[in-house]
């Protein structure tokens, strides 16, 4: 079945600073690729999602890149804010489905 | 208001006893789905629902059962709650599956003695 590894763990950056978080897969036919932000004690919510078909897609802060080839895809925040600290989670859906495997989070913590 | 309702928010039961969380939602999405979080563990979903009556299952649907006999619900069903199943749980949904924003629920934490 589909594995998701996500690295790093933890992360700590200065604000203004970039931080990236990056997932592999292992399922080829995987063709949806979300990214979820959970603040402590709150709910997850869908921050950015990527297709198989778009290399690399932005908001904002916030972008997120594709390689199919070697099947792994990054978030990367920039100029980084004290309200970006939380949890991330990658998630993969497996196959066309509806089926999401998730990454096991990073902790983000910006230091003012 | 546009949003995801779940209840009970939080329940204390006693191994074996059927427990039904419920979840709701107001937007007529089509696809909703469960998902469980365990310290450690991360988010895992347990079971999915692409419309009325097509239901599938997740990465962890043992002990579960689901149900979408109308759109706007999707009850999770544990027929014999077991400790194991301690856990914080999120329903959410969105008008399809990916590309569209996805409501979260704001959880039920579960506890099995």
């Amino acid at each position: 079945g589909e594995n998701v590894e996500q690295h790093p763990s933890t992360l700590s950056v200065q604000e203004g600073d970039s931080a990236v978080i990056k997932c592999t897969y292992s399922d080829s036919a995987s063709n949806y690729f979300p990214w979820y932000k959970q603040e402590l004690g709150k709910r997850p919510q869908l921050i950015i999602d990527i297709r198989s078909n778009v290399g690399e897609k932005k908001d904002q802060r916030i972008a997120v890149t594709l390689n199919k080839t070697a099947k792994h895809f990054s978030l990367h925040i920039t100029e980084t804010q004290p309200e970006d600290s939380a949890v991330y989670f990658c998630a993969v859906s497996v196959g066309s489905q509806g089926n999401l495997i998730f990454g096991k989070g990073t902790k983000l913590s910006v230091k003012p | 208001e546009a949003q995801v309702t779940q209840n009970p928010r939080y329940l204390i039961t006693v191994t074996g006893k059927k427990l039904t969380v419920t979840c709701s939602q107001n937007m007529n999405h089509e696809y909703m789905s469960w998902y469980r979080q365990d310290p450690g563990l991360g988010l895992r979903q347990i079971y999915y629902s692409m419309n009325v009556e097509v239901t599938d299952k997740g990465d962890v649907p043992e002990g579960y059962k689901v149900s979408r006999k109308e759109k706007r619900n999707f009850p999770l069903i544990l027929e014999s709650p077991s400790p194991n199943q301690t856990s914080l749980y999120f329903c959410a949904s969105s008008l399809s599956m990916g590309g569209s924003r996805e409501y979260f629920g704001p959880g039920t934490r579960l506890t099995v003695t």
